[in-house]
């Protein structure tokens, strides 16, 4: 599966978007890009996943660059409730998570 | 529908002591898996099963760790003896196999401190 690159941590001003970046440069044509968050104590959450189109629903919006190789998951009203660890993978046909350091987002009050 | 269900929630241990944890996943999903987190880093997968046959247990350390699902159900994650580095929180996830449209659904974790 294709390695990713986010930033450590990301604060954002609750009421605003939250902008998450993600690199995944080597990813592949049959490739898709997982989106997940962990609210501490508790098991990762799927938020939402994309093969190149964006995707929306109701917890959050994907935006894929055209050539696949970058990602944005947008919060559009964050709350004090999605301070967690956001978590982006690209995972391939062997239907295997291969989970990386993520990005700790805190929201501020 | 009811998530995927774990226990114990929190496990003390003494090191060169055996634990075993317990997974009971969503109805219907024939896809199991075990991960491992230490703290501050992300899960890790240990052993992927389909139904009641292993798909992938390479990271799992077969020294020490065994899994078992016997009837495609219910599963459990067994460590013999434990070493101080397994203390971690141990996660089992579900899914449908070959299912896309749906994400992976975690349980709550165990917690396992070995001391």
């Amino acid at each position: 599966d294709a390695k990713t690159t986010q930033p450590t941590s990301m604060d954002c001003a609750e009421g605003r978007a939250a902008n998450l970046p993600c690199n995944h440069s080597t990813i592949s044509g049959n490739e898709y890009v997982y989106w997940y968050r962990q609210i501490h104590s508790q098991g990762p959450q799927y938020i939402i996943h994309g093969l190149k189109n964006n995707e929306t629903n109701e917890m959050a919006s994907l935006i894929i660059t055209e050539d696949r190789k970058s990602s944005t998951l947008i919060l559009p009203h964050a709350t004090l409730r999605d301070t967690a660890v956001y978590y982006c993978i690209v995972r391939g046909g062997n239907e295997k998570l291969t989970f990386g350091t993520g990005t700790r987002l805190t929201i501020i009050p | 529908e009811a998530g995927v269900a774990q226990s114990p929630r929190y496990k003390i241990i003494e090191k060169r002591q055996s634990v075993a944890f317990w997974c009971n996943p969503i109805s219907g999903h024939a896809t199991l898996y075990w991960y491992q987190q230490i703290l501050g880093q992300g899960p890790k997968l240990l052993i992927q099963f389909q139904n009641n046959g292993v798909v992938d247990d390479s990271q799992l350390p077969k020294d020490r760790f065994s899994a078992e699902r016997l009837k495609g159900v219910d599963s459990t994650l067994k460590i013999q003896p434990a070493k101080l580095e397994d203390s971690a929180v141990y996660l089992c996830a579900s899914r449908t196999w070959g299912d896309i449209t749906y994400g992976y659904t975690f349980g709550s974790g165990t917690r396992l401190t070995v001391v």
